[in-house]
């Protein structure tokens, strides 16, 4: 079965700082790698996509990802945190139904926050 | 606004009461789905339709029961719950091919239902 980890409840960063969370992930065949962010009082936002190619990922509001085969990580990045990124970011990983439907995993979330 | 709206925000009912939780898509996507969020716990797929046909019931208690009467609408009625039910449900619709297999799974998410079951 399909899953992915996400091993920090929180990480703290100060505001300029690098900022990276932590995602291992967990499936037979190529992974479809995906993050989310939520924000207060808000559904799950997509940022951002591995699906083959680049291992660096780009995506909104700065975002990106380094998909590592070897190590089954993907894990989010950005180089100069804001205060603004301050959110709970979800990790998820595609899977299949047994209808073969297809599905999202999803981590149990990791919540940042910047700090000025 | 993301496209997918959901009401109630908030919730709050008893343990023997009936409600409804709705949710709406103007994005003209062909599946719907509907999780559970709770804290420090993975987002809990609970039901999938696509093309209006459900198409996964993930072992959900029946105390939960969906309907889609269209693809554009899905609803979660509530019957006789727990405290322990008490969490997040979030909607979320994507657009997936024919075969079920677009390879992109965007999801696009409302705001969530607050649901307190006292």
């Amino acid at each position: 079965a399909q899953s992915v980890a996400q091993p920090e409840d929180q990480v703290n960063v100060a505001e300029g700082n690098p900022l990276t969370v932590k995602c291992t992930y967990s499936v037979s065949g190529n992974p479809y790698l995906f993050w989310y962010v939520q924000y207060p009082n808000r559904g799950l936002q997509f940022l951002l996509k591995y699906i083959t190619g680049d291992n660096l990922v780009k995506g909104s509001y700065g975002f990106e990802a380094e998909f590592n085969k070897s190590q089954t990580s993907f894990h989010l990045k950005k180089p100069s945190a804001l205060v603004s990124d301050s959110a709970l970011y979800f990790c998820a990983v595609r899977g299949f139904m047994n209808t073969g439907f297809q599905k999202l995993v999803f981590g149990t979330g990791t919540r940042l926050l910047v700090s000025p | 606004e993301t496209g997918v709206t959901q009401t109630p925000r908030h919730l709050v009912m008893g343990m023997t009461n009936k409600k409804s939780l709705k949710c709406e898509q103007h994005l003209g996507h062909n599946a719907m789905y509907w999780y559970k969020q709770s804290a420090k716990k993975p987002l809990e797929l609970m039901f999938v339709y696509n093309f209006k046909e459900q198409t996964e019931n993930n072992s959900v208690p029946s105390r939960f029961s969906p309907e889609c009467p269209n693809s554009s609408h899905l609803f979660l009625h509530l019957h006789t719950l727990q405290p322990e039910d008490s969490a997040l449900y979030l909607c979320a619709s994507s657009q997936e091919g024919a075969g079920g297999d677009s390879g992109a799974n965007v999801l696009t998410f409302g705001a969530g239902s607050r649901l307190t079951v006292l």
